[in-house]
């Protein structure tokens, strides 16, 4: 059983430019995260996808966005790249269950470095 | 949301126990205790998660005090495949939004 996977692995992106991530949730999941992790903090929440539709969103401006495939595969877009956009970015899946308790499965993360 | 408070980092000899404290004084009722690892650039592991009773997996256990202001992670039998960033998270009951902080970094030796 594949866990959550992640691509490409590692993206370098020109200031400006646009890129957009790719994250195929754990098997059985239909809900999909995605974080931000700069270097040395942990990961800050972006926002989630359930049913196709943006459940929630964590403090980033309207640069980023996200899709979420009937096949609860998702992605994430950035515009305008910034140089601090420079982070880690992991995508987490997970198995809805209206707020009771829940584990969240992470990929190993996708390394873009904006210059 | 609640906020976690940790040791920024500890040590601990290789075979022994590891007790990681968190503090969250200011837990509501229904929020539950979350703890992750992630070891240097890979994505965050699931370790345990638990409510008000104590609980334990095959990879830890899980001390919750009874009025659930703080909260211990032990790792029974620390290896060096240990040594990572641990994160304690109080989630709410209505998000599956996972809040961490700066963790605290274990780092076991032989």
């Amino acid at each position: 059983d594949a866990g959550v996977t992640q691509s490409p692995t590692h993206l370098i992106k020109t200031r400006g430019q646009q890129v957009t991530l790719r994250c195929s949730p754990k098997s059985g999941h239909d809900t999909v995260s995605w974080y931000q992790q700069a270097l040395g903090q942990g990961p800050q929440f972006i926002f989630q996808y359930y049913e196709e539709e943006e459940r929630q969103r964590g403090n980033f401006p309207d640069r980023f966005s996200g899709h979420q495939f009937p096949n609860y595969s998702s992605e994430l877009n950035v515009n305008a790249l910034l140089l601090g956009d420079s982070a880690l970015y992991l995508c987490a899946s997970s198995l809805y269950r209206g707020g009771a308790d829940t584990e969240a499965f992470f990929g190993q993360g996708t390394r873009l470095t904006v210059v | 949301d609640a906020k976690t408070t940790q040791p920024p980092s500890m040590d601990c000899a290789e075979g022994r126990a590891a007790n990681l404290p968190c503090n969250h004084s200011t837990i509501s009722g229904n929020e539950y205790v979350y703890w992750y690892r992630q070891i240097h650039s890979q994505g965050p592991q699931y370790i345990i998660h638990g409510l008000k009773n104590n609980e334990t997996n095959e990879m830890a256990s899980l001390i919750i005090t009874e009025d659930r202001k703080s909260s211990t992670l032990i790792l029974p039998h620390a290896t060096l495949r240990d040594t990572a960033v641990y994160y304690c998270i109080v989630r709410p009951y209505n998000t599956d939004k996972l809040i961490f902080g700066t963790g605290t970094r274990l780092q076991v030796f032989p």
